[in-house]
């Protein structure tokens, strides 16, 4: 079983909609929560990150964590066109010195005009 | 700034062949983070350096791979020799940041697209 699990869909819908992203998680010392974005042929960008449990809001986004169920999720208002992407959600431990981010596979999304 | 530069984008080799990807990390950075991503498997950490220190290899898959970085500004990713299975797109990001702040972002290159016939 993998640390970190992604549907990777692919999830189409309609431009406007709201579009849930989730992944799983299997390691209790993951702390850092992250999700990148990423273009076809481009390399991955950081889009939001999140520390432990919550919600964070950045615009049209948000991601929220539920480390008792080991499950985090991004949620994308008034989705755009432009929004079309693959999205990864990465995680990392707490651990002075330690860098290291596990990614989940990802999940492709096309925006529908 | 240039961002995060990976040489070449493309790279097409048989079997057997040596293969050296490069990439460069932009300026100030102190971290520098080899990825392979495939379809089946996602994004996969190889290894990471800090300071030019390696820190962290054990996502290397086996001795055929060898990286090094021997100044602040400069790193390779050696396959040697490649096989039809080590094709994937090879990453590099970079990041700065005391070691272990959660938050440090890493800044990804282009990739480097490789096909091992």
């Amino acid at each position: 079983q993998k640390e970190v699990e992604q549907d990777p869909g692919p999830l189409s819908v309609p431009e406007g909609a709201i579009v849930s992203l989730n992944c799983t998680y299997s390691n209790s010392a993951f702390q850092y929560f992250m999700w990148y974005r990423q273009y076809s042929r481009k390399g991955p960008e950081l889009l939001m990150y999140t520390y432990s449990s919550g919600n964070k809001e950045d615009g049209r986004f948000t991601a929220q964590v539920d480390k008792s169920s080991k499950y985090i999720s991004l949620f994308i208002r008034d989705s755009q066109p432009s929004d079309s992407a693959t999205y990864l959600c990465a995680m990392r431990v707490s651990n002075f010195g330690n860098e290291k981010l596990t990614f989940g596979t990802g999940t492709r999304l096309t925006i529908i005009p | 700034d240039a961002g995060v530069i990976q040489s070449p984008r493309h790279e097409v080799t048989e079997m057997g062949q040596e293969v050296t990807l490069r990439c460069k990390p932009i300026s100030g950075h102190n971290s520098l983070f080899w990825y392979r991503q495939t379809m089946m498997r996602g994004l996969e950490l190889l290894i990471y350096f800090n300071n030019n220190v390696p820190i962290d290899d054990s996502g290397m898959p086996e001795d055929r791979f060898s990286a090094k970085m021997p100044n602040a500004s400069f790193s390779t990713l050696k396959i040697q020799p490649s096989e039809p299975r080590d094709s994937a797109v090879y990453f590099c990001a970079s990041s700065f940041g005391p070691r272990g702040r959660g938050t440090d972002t890493q800044y990804f290159g282009p990739g480097t697209r490789l096909t091992v016939l």
